[in-house]
C-alpha cells in the first residue's frame, strides 16, 4: 500500500528555534497534502492544505506566519514552525492524497512529535 | 461547520463485543472512516463506508451506516487487549482533495 513517512518522527527543540517536519510520499504522487495537529488526548485538526506548487490553505486561526508550509514536488511538503513556544508542543501528522485519481482514502505519515523546551 | 462527536471511553472485557458510536452533522458526508491510534503512533485505517451503504464488514470489524440519524458505529467482535486503542471516526464530503473531520475519538480499554 501506499507509504507516507515523515521525518523527524520526534524533535526537542528550544524556545525561538524553528523546527521543520518533512512529509513525504514514498511511492505515489500526491497534489494535496494536509498538516494536522493533536494535543494530547484529543482529535486532530486540521491546519492546512498544502497544495503542490501553489500556496497552502490556512484554516481558521492558524498563523501562516508561524506555520511555513512548502509543497515543492509531488512527493515532499514541509512544515516550519518558526519561533517555536512551548504551547507550539504537539503531534503534527501529515496525510497525502493520491494525484490524478479518485481515492476514498488518505495515506497518513506516522506523525512527528515536537517538544518545546 | 462540520462536526464529529463521539462518546470518549469504552471499557468491555476481552472476548466480549465493542460498539463504539458516532454521529455527524454533514449531511453530504459521502465517505465514513474508522481510524485506529495507538499511544504515540500515527493512524492506522481500519475501515470505510460510503454514504450509500448500510453496512460493511470486514473480518471483526462491522461498521452500521443510518444515513437518516447521522449515526455510525464500529463494533470489534470478540475484542482482544491489542484492541486497545483511541478509535476515531472522521468523515469527508467528497473524494480526493478533501481533508477529513475527525471526531474527538473514543478511548476503548479492554480488561483481560
Amino acid at each position: 500500500g501506499a507509504v507516507v513517512s515523515q521525518h523527524p518522527s520526534w524533535v526537542i527543540c528550544k524556545s525561538g528555534t524553528s523546527v521543520k517536519i518533512e512529509c513525504r510520499s514514498l511511492d505515489f504522487q500526491a497534489t494535496t497534502m494536509f498538516w494536522y495537529r493533536q494535543f494530547p488526548k484529543q482529535s486532530l485538526m486540521l491546519m492546512a492544505t498544502s497544495n503542490e506548487g501553489s500556496k497552502a490553505t490556512y484554516e481558521q486561526g492558524v498563523e501562516k506566519d508561524k506555520f511555513l508550509i512548502n509543497h515543492a514536488s509531488l512527493t515532499l511538503s514541509t512544515l516550519t514552525v518558526t519561533s517555536a513556544h512551548p504551547e507550539d508542543s504537539s503531534f503534527y501528522i501529515c496525510s497525502a492524497d493520491p494525484a490524478g485519481q479518485p481515492s476514498y482514502e488518505q495515506f497518513f505519515g506516522p506523525g512527528t512529535r515536537l517538544t518545546v523546551l | 461547520g462540520e462536526d464529529v462527536e463521539q462518546s470518549l471511553f469504552l471499557s468491555v472485557r476481552e472476548g466480549d463485543s465493542s460498539v463504539i458510536n458516532c454521529t455527524y452533522t454533514d449531511s453530504s458526508s459521502t465517505y465514513l472512516y474508522w481510524y485506529k491510534q495507538e499511544p504515540g503512533a500515527g493512524l492506522q485505517l481500519l475501515t470505510y463506508i460510503f454514504s450509500n451503504m448500510d453496512m460493511k464488514q470486514d473480518q471483526r470489524l462491522t461498521v452500521l451506516l443510518n444515513k437518516k440519524d447521522k449515526h455510525l458505529s464500529l463494533r470489534i467482535a470478540d475484542t482482544q487487549t491489542g484492541d486497545s486503542a483511541i478509535y476515531f471516526c472522521a468523515e469527508s464530503a467528497q473524494s480526493g482533495n478533501t481533508p477529513l473531520v475527525f471526531g474527538k475519538g473514543t478511548r476503548l480499554s479492554v480488561i483481560a
